[in-house]
């Protein structure tokens, strides 16, 4: 069965310092990960995926496929990263779409 | 652009009750998802449509729950009746139609449904 696992509920750290929000998926194949943000009274958006092995408001992700991870990293963070973030699957084949999410991290960024 | 928009905002009904939610996608956008967050639980999904068709209900807790989007635009989900364990943040997702590759799914601001 497929699986998103996000092992902390709350993480708070200190603004400019580093922050990873760990995720840990299970699934018999390739998948795709996403990350999703929801900022306060905002809606819940893409923040980056796998596949386009970009950085976002300074955020990257990199899938381990011999871990199966897909932690959510960055260097400095800052006050206005403060929100819930969801990493989120979407299995190869499953071409319509359908995501399966983790719990989700709030992450509270103090000055 | 509105982007995809849900209403009510919040519903507070009695157990037993039934509430319809409504789901309006962005418009062209033929792939309509339901999910839900239970509190403190991860978002899960409940269907798929695609225009006017049920592509994956898997996802549907049971026969409490009905889903329709006549005519392949806005849909709406009616839970009759409602029970405390529905209680939850109901989130309404579209996106285009792909072929094969994945399109982004856009988001509406949620339902929150509380059953007392």
């Amino acid at each position: 069965a497929q699986r998103v696992t996000q092992p902390e509920k709350l993480l708070s750290v200190f603004k400019g310092a580093p922050v990873e929000l760990k995720c840990n998926y299970s699934y018999s194949g390739s998948p795709e990960l996403f990350w999703y943000v929801q900022y306060s009274r905002q809606r819940l958006q893409l923040l980056l995926r796998h596949i386009s092995r970009e950085s976002i408001k300074g955020f990257t992700a990199d899938l381990n496929k011999g871990e199966t991870s897909f932690h959510l990293k960055k260097p400095f963070a800052q006050e206005e990263d403060s929100a819930m973030y969801y990493c989120a699957l979407r299995g190869v084949g499953d071409s319509w779409g359908k995501l399966q999410f983790g719990a989700g991290t709030q992450v509270v960024v103090t000055p | 652009e509105a982007g995809v928009t849900q209403f009510p905002s919040h519903s507070v009904i009695e157990k037993g009750q039934t509430v319809t939610l409504r789901c309006d996608p962005i418009s062209g956008h033929d792939n309509l998802y339901w999910y839900r967050r239970v509190m403190g639980k991860e978002i899960k999904f409940l269907l798929h449509f695609v225009k006017e068709s049920k592509q994956d209900e898997s996802g549907m807790p049971n026969n409490r729950f009905l889903a329709e989007r006549t005519g392949g635009t806005y849909s709406t989900l009616k839970v009759q009746p409602a029970e405390l364990e529905d209680s939850g943040v109901y989130f309404c997702a579209s996106s285009l139609i792909a072929g094969g590759v994945y399109n982004e799914q856009f988001f509406g601001p949620g339902t929150r449904l509380t059953v007392l």
